[in-house]
């Protein structure tokens, strides 16, 4: 089975764009979740939904970040306009939601950098 | 909020040596997950802790729930090159909705052949 799929890999973009991030969780998992990862903060959940339903947004930075999960196997994460300290790695994650030791699995992540 | 702290923040040791890596908090936690990060990857999670004092072992590594559920440990015997890695903890909250995890900073593991 395919697990979490991301797109782009990788993002290089000048600050004022918008970046749009992607992702695909696996097929039958009911949670899906926005991470960021930097050396200085770490692992940082942004945003996770469930049944398609944002829960909780409280990480997301500000409202530059915006994040969508239009159905059961897409959601994209939207940054506009783009700044340099957005530069990180995105990591999108999918469970089954069933409790709360639920495995979470990870994709391979997006590498932005906003120049 | 809840936060778990890590230690060390970073780790080299020579092949065959053995580590412990520590994940604190002040908070009580559900339950307690340990992930294994590669560069350019995302992590993988290795093991999961429900229950004060329990302890699981995965070939050479021992994991530790501590009796209060409000930290963990991860052992590992005779490290080898392939342990290499970022480990993060990462703990669960009973009353978060939809399995939302709080993750330590992690420790950064370079094992030398």
């Amino acid at each position: 089975d395919a697990g979490v799929i991301q797109s782009p890999r990788h993002e290089v973009t000048e600050m004022g764009q918008e970046v749009t991030l992607r992702c695909k969780p696996i097929s039958g998992h009911n949670s899906l979740f926005w991470y960021r990862q930097t050396m200085m903060r770490g692992l940082e959940l942004l945003i996770y939904f469930n049944n398609n339903v944002p829960i909780d947004d409280s990480g997301m930075p500000e409202d530059r970040f915006s994040a969508k999960m239009p159905n059961a196997s897409f959601s994209t994460l939207k940054i506009q306009p783009s700044e340099p300290r957005d530069s990180a790695v995105y990591f999108c994650a999918s469970s089954t939601r069933r409790s709360s030791t639920d495995t979470q699995y990870f994709g391979p992540g997006t590498r932005l950098t906003v120049l | 909020t809840q936060l778990l702290e890590q230690s060390p923040q970073f780790l080299s040791i020579q092949e065959g040596e053995n580590l412990t890596v520590y994940c604190n908090s002040s908070s009580v936690f559900s339950s307690l997950q340990w992930y294994r990060q590669e560069p350019g990857e995302g992590p993988v999670l290795l093991v999961t802790v429900v229950t004060g004092g329990e302890v699981k072992k995965l070939k050479r590594l021992t994991f530790q729930f501590g009796d209060a559920r409000k930290d963990s440990s991860l052992h590992i015997t005779a490290a080898q090159p392939g342990d290499t890695g970022l480990y993060l903890c990462a703990g669960a909250n009973a009353y978060n909705q939809g399995g939302k995890l709080i993750f330590g900073q992690g420790t950064e593991l370079s094992v030398k052949p």
